[in-house]
Parts: structure tokens; sequence; C-alpha cells
């Protein structure tokens, strides 16, 4: 079935780097832009970055700007969210998600998410 | 940024009672509107897209209306398993916004 699998999460100190994973199944990967949203801890969904299904184009939240960069690899159906200068507030569980339109370089509507994986940022 | 603001925050409802969520949002976004259910500890799932257009495997129950700057999310009949946040999302233009939620407790 098609399925999105999140990985990397961790405890991380502040202004250190880690790198998150998602593993795409049951679909064609190549074909679909791919999101990241977080949630904080009790909060609602924050919209972090977007790739195009080339790869050819991003985009970010202010938020992250400068300090994250997402990418993909095709051939392996994986798309990766590096995280730099992480700050606290950056504490979240961090799903992948499909949108749901062939061939977007746009951003429409949301329709697979992943499980999500939890990071959180602490001295 | 488009800002969303749904109401109310919270609502504790009986079950089979109808129940109405808002969303509006702070310029006119036309149709490009989705909602979508997240229960306790588990991801968002997608409701309704484009304001109104219906999903496959989510039940009839669920039905969304509006366009421009005013969104409504209804349930007809609600049911036990309804118990979840519900949120707006917008897709006009970046950056990406979603509204701060409506929680459902159901009595």
């Amino acid at each position: 079935q098609v399925q999105l699998v999140e990985s990397g999460g961790g405890v991380v100190q502040p202004g250190r780097s880690l790198r998150l994973s998602c593993a795409a199944s049951g679909f064609t990967f190549s074909s679909y832009a791919i999101y990241w949203v977080r949630q904080a801890p009790g909060k609602g969904l924050e919209w972090v970055a977007l790739i195009s299904y080339d790869g050819k184009n991003q985009y970010y939240a202010d938020s992250v700007r400068g300090r994250f960069s997402v990418s993909r690899d095709n051939s392996k159906s994986t798309l990766h969210l590096q995280m730099n200068s992480l700050r606290i507030e950056d504490t979240a569980v961090y799903y992948c998600a499909r949108d749901g339109t062939l061939y977007s370089t746009f951003y429409y509507y949301i329709d697979v998410w992943g499980k999500g994986t939890t990071v959180t940022v602490s001295s | 940024d488009i800002v969303l603001t749904q109401s109310p925050d919270f609502q504790s409802v009986t079950p089979k009672e109808k129940v109405t969520i808002t969303c509006r949002a702070s310029q006119s976004i036309g149709s490009s509107l989705h909602w979508y259910q997240q229960k306790l500890d588990q991801s968002p799932k997608l409701l309704i897209k484009y304001a109104s257009q219906s999903i496959s495997g989510v039940p009839s129950r669920f039905s969304g209306s509006g366009s421009g700057t005013d969104f409504t999310l209804t349930i007809d009949s609600l049911e036990a398993e309804d118990a979840a946040a519900y949120y707006c999302h917008q897709s006009s233009s970046l950056p990406i916004t979603f509204g701060q939620g409506t929680r459902l407790e159901i009595k």
C-alpha cells in the first residue's frame, strides 16, 4: 500500500545538525511533490518545506529557510531533510507527506502522511 | 502570509449531533482550502479537498463548503470515532498555512 516512513529523529543539542529521511513505497515516488510538515508538542500543524516531483523546485517556511535543506533521490524513492543550526523551537514531530497532484511543481493538497519522527532539541 | 482562523477551538458534542467548524482566511483563496482530521497520536488524514470535493473512503457524513474567505466543514450525525482535531489548510499561496485546529470531544 502507499506508505511514507520517516526516520532519523532523536535528541540533539541546540546548534547541532540532524538529517531526517523519508522512505516511500507503494507508488511512483518520482511523480509526486513531497512536503515536510511538523507539529510541536500539543500544538498544531506547521509547514516546513516542499520539494517538487523532479527536485528542481524547493520551498521553505521563513522559520527554517537558510538552516534546513530538502532533497530527494528518486532512484531510491527517498526524501531527506537536512536540519542545521537547530533551535529549541524546532522540537516537533516531523511528518513527510505527499502532494495529491501528479507532477506538481507547486503545492496543492496532502493526500498521504507518514507516521512522523520526533526531533527534540535540548541542552 | 494568509492566516486561517478556525472556530471554535474546542467543542464538546453528543453522538448524532450535527457539527459545523468554520475556517476564515485573511484574504481570498478561491477554493484552495482542504480539511484534515487528526486523531490522538495519529498522523493527519485528508477529509475534503478544494473546499467541497469528497475523498474516497471518507464517510459521507463529512462535507465541506465555501469559497473566497469563508469555509465550513460539516459533520452530519456525529459518531464516537469522530473525536479528533480538525485542521484547515490553504494552498493558494506561500507560505502554506494551516488553521490552529478545532478539537472535538464526544460526550
